[in-house]
Formats: structure tokens, C-alpha cells, sequence
């Protein structure tokens, strides 16, 4: 299996930019999660789906941000429009809901960098 | 408030010792415990979980312990190599919800 794929690994943009990442979920995973990593703030929980359905978007920090699962196989997170502080490492990640170790399974991420 | 604390400093160890990392947390009640390694420009790889009722949980070289009371979780790796360098991250599911949430990490040097 490839795992969880990230892209672009790597972005960097102006203040007031759109920005789209991408995810792409290990097959038959039925959870998605979108986590930021600073240095300050650590890892922190965005958003999550079931069965591409959201379930707790309480961690997106405000409408600047919104994230959509339109299938099994693929999730995006945009920002719009894009700020310096939202410079970041953003992680996707998946796992097998009801799975024995609830273990998740991360991609590499994808390093935000806004000028 | 929620909490899970993890030391924020660099743990510096020489080869062949233990490693002990803590990670320690409040106002959870957590179904299960989970560590984590994540390497530099990599996400996190997971390496152990523990349940609420289980009190020691052992993987190869790594030992994890997990106590309810002191609401605390020690995660030890023995005859430890330059390769076990990494950050590693605790993380919680809280018996209340679904959502697993991490702690700040620790760094681990092991110096030959």
C-alpha cells in the first residue's frame, strides 16, 4: 500500500492566497483526519470525517478554513484567504474505524509557508 | 482545562542506557493511551497503545505504562541505539469521544 498521500509536499505563497491541499486516504480506510503541527501549538486536531461525512470541525480555527471529503479516496483543506500565522506543517491522516488499535496511519505532510 | 504535558526539553542519553519519557495529563478520562514516533520532515509512525485497564504493555525494546491514578504514561526504551533519535509523541482518546489528541512531544538524543 502507498499510505496516506499528501500534496503539495512543500507551498509557499503570498498573504491573501487561496490555498488547496490535498489528501488521498490508504484504501478502505473509513476516517480522515486534518491535523496543523507548529512549534508552538504542537499537533492539533483541524477536522475529522466518518464515512466522508464531517464530525467534528471544532478545531478549525475560523472560516478561513474549510475542508471537504466529496469521496472515500480524496480530501481537501483550503484556506482562503491565506495569513502569515497559518504557516505550518499540515498532516493528513486515516484509519480503520472500530480497528483494534486505533492506530493512524499519517502522510508526510505538507509545509505551508505564507509570505 | 484539558491537558497532556509531555517535556518540552530534549532528553540526551548515551548509547546502551534507558530512555524514560513522560507524558502526563488532566481532566481526561482516556479509553486508551498511544505513542508515537515522528522523525524530522516525516508524520508521525505509530508505535504503541495501552487501554485503560492495562498497566504495562511491551513492544521489542520499548516498555509503556500507563496509570490511571496518577494519570500519567512512561514510555521506556532500553539498550537504547543513535537510530531510536527522534521526537515522541503521546496521544489520548478520550473515553467521551472519537478524536485522538497529542501531546507537545519530546526529543530524544541518543548519542553514541
Amino acid at each position: 500500500d502507498a499510505g496516506v498521500i499528501q500534496s503539495p509536499r512543500h507551498e509557499v505563497t503570498e498573504m491573501g492566497q487561496e490555498v488547496t491541499l490535498r489528501c488521498k486516504p490508504i484504501s478502505g480506510h473509513n476516517s480522515l483526519f486534518w491535523y496543523r503541527q507548529t512549534m508552538m501549538r504542537g499537533l492539533e486536531l483541524l477536522i475529522y470525517f466518518n464515512n466522508n461525512v464531517p464530525i467534528d470541525d471544532s478545531g478549525m480555527p475560523e472560516d478561513r478554513f474549510s475542508a471537504k471529503m466529496p469521496n472515500a479516496s480524496f480530501s481537501t483543506l483550503k484556506i482562503q484567504p491565506s495569513e502569515p500565522r497559518d504557516s505550518a506543517v499540515y498532516f493528513c491522516a486515516s484509519t480503520l474505524g472500530g480497528s483494534n488499535t486505533g492506530e493512524l496511519f499519517f502522510g508526510e505532510g505538507s509545509r505551508l509557508t505564507v509570505l | 482545562s484539558q491537558k497532556i504535558e509531555q517535556n518540552s526539553e530534549a532528553l540526551n542519553i548515551q548509547e546502551g542506557k534507558t530512555a524514560t519519557l513522560t507524558c502526563n495529563y488532566t481532566n481526561y478520562s482516556p479509553a486508551y493511551l498511544q505513542w508515537y514516533r515522528q522523525d524530522p520532515g516525516r508524520g508521525p509512525v505509530f508505535l504503541l497503545l495501552i487501554r485503560e485497564n492495562e498497566k504495562e504493555k511491551r513492544k521489542e525494546r520499548l516498555k509503556v505504562t500507563f496509570d490511571t491514578t496518577l494519570k500519567q504514561s512512561l514510555f521506556h526504551i532500553t539498550a537504547s541505539q543513535p537510530a531510536d533519535s527522534a521526537t515522541y509523541l503521546c496521544a489520548l482518546r478520550d473515553g467521551a469521544g472519537n478524536m485522538l489528541t497529542f501531546g507537545g512531544g519530546t526529543r530524544l538524543m541518543v548519542k553514541p
